[in-house]
């Protein structure tokens, strides 16, 4: 049982450029969830997935597109990649009770 | 709109020593939850304690315990009997009613335990 998974764990990208970062859990959670961590701040969430084939926008959806796969898989994708978008990107899934379990992270760097 | 405000950006302890980290909240829904998370120096997130506002008693798990005072709107973390292990970022985060369980994170306490 992996719980919650990220890849890649580290990414750097150059201004314009794509990339999708991949989540993915084995807890059979219906929920799932993009956050974002910049410097010295909390997290913040990006988008978010109530339940397989629905997904909604968090408080920072600029910039981000996401894709519920499958009830296991949640991918976030960057189009065009900006120095703004520098920051930590964390994975979270939760089934019906109140706890979210967090993937370990995506370290991103756009140059 | 909500809002978690952690006051204390950073703080020293030592071992086996209590320590509280502050949390303060705004929501004008009625029913809402409140949460505590740990980030180790690795990075991850690590779930620790949970409070529901309707919860009459304050949380507690294991040395963590949730100071909840609702008139107060707030709800401060205690760590009894700090360990070197405790070292780490400590973020208090709500949920609101109906907002499919997303989070709303405060900005952080750093919490240094020294021998």
């Amino acid at each position: 049982n992996a719980g919650v998974t990220q890849t890649p764990k580290f990414q750097v990208l150059k201004t314009g450029q794509s990339m999708t970062l991949q989540c993915a859990q084995d807890m059979n959670h219906n929920s799932m969830y993009w956050y974002r961590q910049d410097p010295g701040m909390g997290l913040r969430l990006i988008y978010y997935s109530a339940s397989e084939g629905t997904t909604d926008k968090g408080e920072v959806p600029n910039g981000y597109n996401v894709s519920r796969l499958n009830k296991r898989e949640f991918s976030l994708r960057l189009e065009s990649a900006a120095p703004s978008q520098t920051s930590v990107y964390f994975c979270a899934s939760k089934a019906g009770g109140e706890t979210q379990y967090f993937g370990p992270g995506t370290r991103l760097l756009v140059l | 709109a909500q809002k978690i405000t952690q006051t204390q950006p950073g703080m020293f302890v030592q071992e086996k020593e209590a320590v509280t980290l502050d949390c303060t909240y705004d929501t004008s829904d009625p029913s809402y939850g409140l949460f505590w998370y740990k980030q180790p120096s690795s990075g991850e997130m690590i779930f620790l304690i949970y409070q529901g506002s309707y919860d009459q008693q304050n949380a507690t798990e294991g040395r963590y315990s949730l100071n909840f005072q609702k008139a107060r709107k707030s709800a401060n973390l205690v760590i009894s009997a700090s360990q070197l292990g405790d070292s780490a970022m400590y973020f208090c985060a709500m949920r609101a009613t109906d907002s499919w369980g997303k989070l709303q994170f405060g900005a952080g306490t750093q919490v240094v335990v020294t021998p």
